[in-house]
């Protein structure tokens, strides 16, 4: 089965600083989609950012990027120029390219901005 | 077009009682699911449904039930309610059943079984 992990439960940045988040994950397959998901106070889940596995490019979405290390089995998240509305909840997901294509989540990692 | 509509946002049931979240998409996505969320344990999955009249198990099922008649619905119901049931839960949909479809995600019922 896949698994998921968030090392870091909490993390903080300051307002403007650059913070990244890590996931890691294990899986026997070569093709897959890996997600970042925020979640704010709003409880609402919002897609960050995606990439696809056979895809070498990192995947950036203005502020947001990812460093996607496949061999290592890595996918952190980079936020660059934090703003007090980064902070939230973030979960990084796994999903297969076929089979069962059932998403596996993450714990999560708690960003915390100082003004 | 509305996404994924969920209801109710809260919910306070006894010991014992039963009921029903809904869950309802207008984006026809085949793929269907219901998570739960609680402090530290990230979201894990409950039930799922590839498309009308397919359901199947996730990770913590027991004390749930699904069922998917349409397209469009996929209500969970809580059977017997009991306080290990208190949560947060999510309804979440997705286009296709290939991996490179996000979830769309409801906005969450805060369920408290006392």
């Amino acid at each position: 089965a896949q698994t998921v992990t968030q090392s870091q439960p909490e993390m903080s940045v300051q307002e403007a600083e650059t913070v990244t988040l890590s996931c890691t994950y294990d899986t026997s397959e070569s093709d897959y989609y890996l997600f970042w998901y925020k979640q704010p106070p709003s409880r609402q889940m919002i897609l960050v950012i995606r990439q696809e596995a056979y895809k070498q490019q990192n995947a950036t979405e203005n502020r947001f990027s990812v460093n996607f290390q496949k061999a290592a089995k890595s996918f952190s998240l980079k936020i660059s120029d934090s703003q007090l509305g980064d902070a939230a909840m973030y979960f990084c997901a796994y999903r297969p390219s076929g089979g069962s294509y059932i998403p596996t989540f993450g714990r999560g990692t708690s960003l915390i901005v100082h003004p | 077009n509305a996404g994924v509509t969920q209801t109710p946002k809260f919910q306070v049931l006894k010991t014992g009682q039963s009921m029903t979240l809904q869950c309802a998409q207008d984006m026809n996505h085949e793929y269907m699911s219901w998570y739960r969320q609680d402090p530290g344990m990230g979201l894990r999955l409950i039930h799922y449904s590839v498309g009308a009249g397919i359901t199947d198990q996730g990770e913590v099922p027991n004390g749930y039930n699904v069922s998917r008649s349409t397209t469009e619905d996929f209500p969970l119901r809580l059977l017997s309610a009991a306080p290990s049931q208190t949560s947060v839960y999510f309804c979440a949909s997705s286009w296709d059943r290939e991996g490179n479809s996000p979830l769309h995600f409801g906005n969450g019922t805060r369920l408290t079984v006392t």
